[in-house]
């Protein structure tokens, strides 16, 4: 089953905006991952943010955690056409040992020049 | 480099025929992971295996099979009892199988109809 929904489901900007693009989910969890995927590619890992973490940066990208909203935020700033990809949420659900991920549908992010 | 290749990435199936998914890594890995990717859809697991000799069933098995007999290898067979096998494959690693690691992708391959 899927747990974590992305919002919105497709974003247009132009290049030098900023994206924000959002993931909430239904239980509790250990950790959320943010994922990249380039069309017609695999799925590049992007940052992890643990369940006692609000907030975390990677250069470009800064991740929020509302653990009491049950959402998550990805922002990225400046942004390029490179950054044209879909982005999906992953969450560790909180079962116990052996957890696996759960992704989400995915957002569609458009960067135009 | 380290990483994971997927062969081949194109792959087109017969009725009633069987076809086997390549997934290979050079990350010494313990866990690896395959995926089905349906167009506007997220990331379905199929099957995960921990370690060499043992692997587990996803959300959607039916109509899969898989063997690691290696750790680096994790080929993925799509039988004739998946209805609907027409989607994209990715196969993932990580340290371990955890939650909390970061799994890492090869590129898939595209599985289609005849």
């Amino acid at each position: 089953s899927q747990q974590g929904e992305e919002d919105p489901q497709a974003l247009s900007i132009q290049e030098g905006e900023n994206a924000t693009m959002n993931c909430s989910y239904k239980t509790s969890i250990n950790n959320l991952q943010w994922y990249r995927q380039n069309s017609g590619r695999g799925l590049v890992h992007l940052i992890l943010i643990r369940s006692n973490e609000r907030e975390k940066h990677s250069g470009r990208l800064r991740v929020t955690l509302d653990t009491s909203k049950k959402s998550s935020s990805l922002l990225i700033t400046a942004s390029r056409a490179a950054d044209t990809a879909s982005y999906f949420c992953a969450t560790d659900p909180y079962t116990g040992a052996n957890s696996k991920l759960t992704f989400g549908k995915g957002i569609t992010l458009s960067v135009r020049p | 480099d380290g990483g994971i290749t997927q062969s081949p990435k194109y792959l087109f199936r017969k009725e009633g025929q069987n076809v086997t998914l390549s997934c290979e890594q050079n990350l010494n890995h313990d866990a690896m992971y395959w995926y089905r990717q349906d167009p506007g859809q997220g990331l379905r697991l199929i099957y995960y295996s921990q370690i060499v000799n043992d692997f587990q069933k996803g959300d959607i098995a039916e109509g899969y099979s898989v063997s690691r007999e290696k750790k680096e290898s994790f080929p993925l067979t799509v039988t004739s009892a998946q209805k609907n096998p027409t989607a994209f494959y990715l196969c993932a690693s990580s340290i371990y199988a955890s939650g909390n690691q970061p799994q890492h992708f090869g590129d898939g391959t595209r599985l289609s109809i005849l």
